[in-house]
Parts: C-alpha cells; structure tokens; sequence
C-alpha cells in the first residue's frame, strides 16, 4: 500500500496563477483532510472532507476550493495565487470519527513569488 | 490565549538523555491526546495517544496527561540521534468531524 499519496511534490507559481494539489489514499478512509504548515504555526486545516460528497472549511480556507473527486482522491485548488500562500501542504486521510489516527501524505512545497 | 501552547525549540540534547516535551491547552473538551513525530520534509506521524489523564508507556516513549492542569508531556528515554525530529502535539474535541488541534511543533536534535 502506498497510503497517502501527493502530487506535485514542489511547485513554483507567479502570482495570480492557479493549480490543483492532488491527493490520494489507498486505505479506504472515509475522512481527508488538507493542511497547510508554515514556520511556527503548526498545522492549519484548511479544508476537510468527513465523508465521500462532503467538504467542509477549517480554519483557514481563503483562497482555496476543495473537491472530494471518490473516496480515493481530495484535491485542492488555488485559484489565484498570493505569495501569503507560499507553505507546505499536507494532506491526510482517516477512517473517521473521534480519536481515529489521521495519515498524512508527503507534502508539497508551493512557492509563490 | 491560544488553544494550545507549544514551545518551538530548538532542544539540542547528548545521546542517551532523558527528554521531556511539554504542551498546554485551554479548551476542556479535548478527549484524545496525541503526539506526532515528523522527520525533515516528510509528513507528520502519530506516535502514540491517550484518551484520559495519567501515563502510558511504549517503548522508549511516555504520554503523560494531565485534564486538571492541561499539561501534556511526552518523556523519551535514551534518546538516540534516529529520535531528532519535530515533535508535534495534538488534541481532538471528540467532534464527529474528527479535527484535530496541532501545536506548533518542537524541534529535538539528539547530539552523537
């Protein structure tokens, strides 16, 4: 198994173009999520989905769309990119529910200039 | 106040020391407590979690919990270089959306 599987591993972006991170996971998860981590600020979710047809915001999704494409695959989308969104994205996936481990994925380092 | 409190590091400590990395937190309705371990330019990965107060024990590795302070820690023993890593805390409310509360993550370099 592959478990969580992300795509592309690093991107550079001009300001204002878009693109799409992909996600997958091969462990039959219901949950997945996406996170961003910058320099002592932790983990932030930016966007999650509890279930296949369902999305929800975290706590810092402006500026990002997410769609939960089947159970495998969540993909995130900058529509117009800011330099403040230069980070490292996360995405991680679990089986649901209180207490249950969450998978992470490993990353991908967007640079917006 | 922020929800939870973790101090950033860097901790820089010889081979074979005892480790203590500590969290606190303010929101009562944490249930599970978590420690993730993440490797340079990899992603994070649980390391152990307890869902009450009190100590449990894998390995190397102690979680200790404390739902009357909000003080979490986690102890290594003969710690070994392979242990150099960031060391995130987490927090879940219970919430049927499952999200996770991560603290800011501390830097631990274990000196040969």
């Amino acid at each position: 198994n592959a478990g969580v599987t992300q795509n592309p591993k690093f991107q550079v972006l001009k300001t204002g173009q878009s693109m799409t991170l992909q996600c997958a996971q091969d462990m039959n998860h219901n949950s997945m999520y996406w996170y961003r981590q910058d320099p002592g600020m932790g983990l932030r979710l930016i966007y999650y989905s509890a279930s296949e047809g369902t999305t929800d915001k975290g706590e810092v999704p402006n500026g990002y769309n997410v769609s939960r494409l089947n159970k495998r695959e969540f993909s995130l989308r900058l529509e117009s990119a800011a330099p403040s969104q230069t980070s490292v994205y996360f995405c991680a996936s679990s089986s649901g529910g209180a207490g249950e481990t969450q998978y992470f994925g490993p990353g991908t380092r967007l640079l917006v200039l | 106040q922020k929800e939870v409190e973790q101090d950033p590091g860097p901790l820089s400590v010889p081979e074979g020391a005892i480790v203590s990395l500590n969290c606190t937190y303010s929101n009562s309705a944490f249930q599970y407590f978590m420690w993730y371990r993440q490797y340079s330019r990899k992603g994070p990965e649980l390391l152990m979690y307890t869902y009450s107060s009190g100590n449990k024990e894998d390995g190397r590795f102690t979680a200790q919990v404390d739902k009357s302070s909000k003080y979490i820690s986690l102890f290594i023993r003969d710690s070994q270089p392979s242990d150099s890593a960031t060391y995130l805390c987490a927090f879940d409310p219970y919430s049927s959306a499952s999200k996770i509360i991560f603290g800011s993550g501390t830097r631990l370099s274990i000196r040969p």
